[in-house]
């Protein structure tokens, strides 16, 4: 079955940049996400990635996939206290309907 | 804009008690799902609903049944709660059809059984 896996937890300091790592295990993924979690809401997409492509940005976003080894990463620049959140990486087969998720990594940023 | 609403927001039952968990959407999505959340563990999948009248099972679907009766509610029942569905429910919802099929997620229900 699908696995997706993420480390749980990251620290960085306000400014600098945030590397959150994601790799998953179905090589049929159409489509790889990102969402985030603030303390006790429901989660929102940051953005989406479809799997014929190797890089999308968007503002301080910016995803990277590399689908030979099946690793997925989010850079946020200039990491504010704001982007403190879990992050969620998820992925969807071909034709598939559900999503599957990751761990979720923990961002926490020092001001 | 409501999109997807979980109630309650809290709950606490007794082992073996039973609850409904109610959720509703007003985006006209004919995809629904019910997803639990547990440190360390992520979010999995418990059961989901490509359109009225029809539903299937997730990765952890026992002990909780689902219905959809309608494009709008999918409701998910505990019949006989246990300490192990101590968690935080989300409810979520997309269009159907293919193309990216952006979630969209409640606010989520956190529930101790006791």
């Amino acid at each position: 079955g699908e696995d997706v896996e993420q480390s749980l937890f990251l620290s960085v300091r306000e400014g600098d940049s945030s590397v959150i790592n994601c790799t998953y295990t179905d090589s049929s993924s159409t489509y790889l996400y990102w969402y985030k979690q603030e303390p006790g809401a429901g989660l929102q997409l940051l953005t989406y990635i479809f799997s014929n492509m190797d890089m999308k940005q968007d503002q301080r976003l910016t995803v990277l996939l590399n689908k030979k080894d099946k690793h997925l990463s989010l850079r946020i620049a200039d990491t504010q206290t704001g982007d403190s959140a879990i992050y969620f990486c998820a992925e969807r087969a071909a034709g598939a309907n559900n999503l599957f998720f990751g761990t979720g990594t923990r961002l926490t940023v020092i001001p | 804009n409501a999109g997807v609403t979980q109630t309650p927001k809290f709950q606490v039952l007794k082992t073996g008690q039973s609850m409904t968990l109610q959720c509703a959407q007003d985006m006209n999505h004919e995809y629904m799902s019910w997803y639990r959340q547990d440190p360390g563990m992520g979010l999995r999948l418990i059961h989901y609903s490509v359109g009225a009248g029809i539903t299937d099972q997730g990765e952890v679907p026992n002990g909780y049944n689902v219905s959809r009766s309608t494009t709008e509610d999918f409701p998910l029942r505990l019949l006989s709660a246990a300490p192990s569905q101590t968690s935080v429910y989300f409810c979520a919802s997309s269009p159907g059809g293919t193309g990216e099929k952006k979630l969209f997620f409640g606010s989520g229900t956190q529930l101790s059984v006791l």
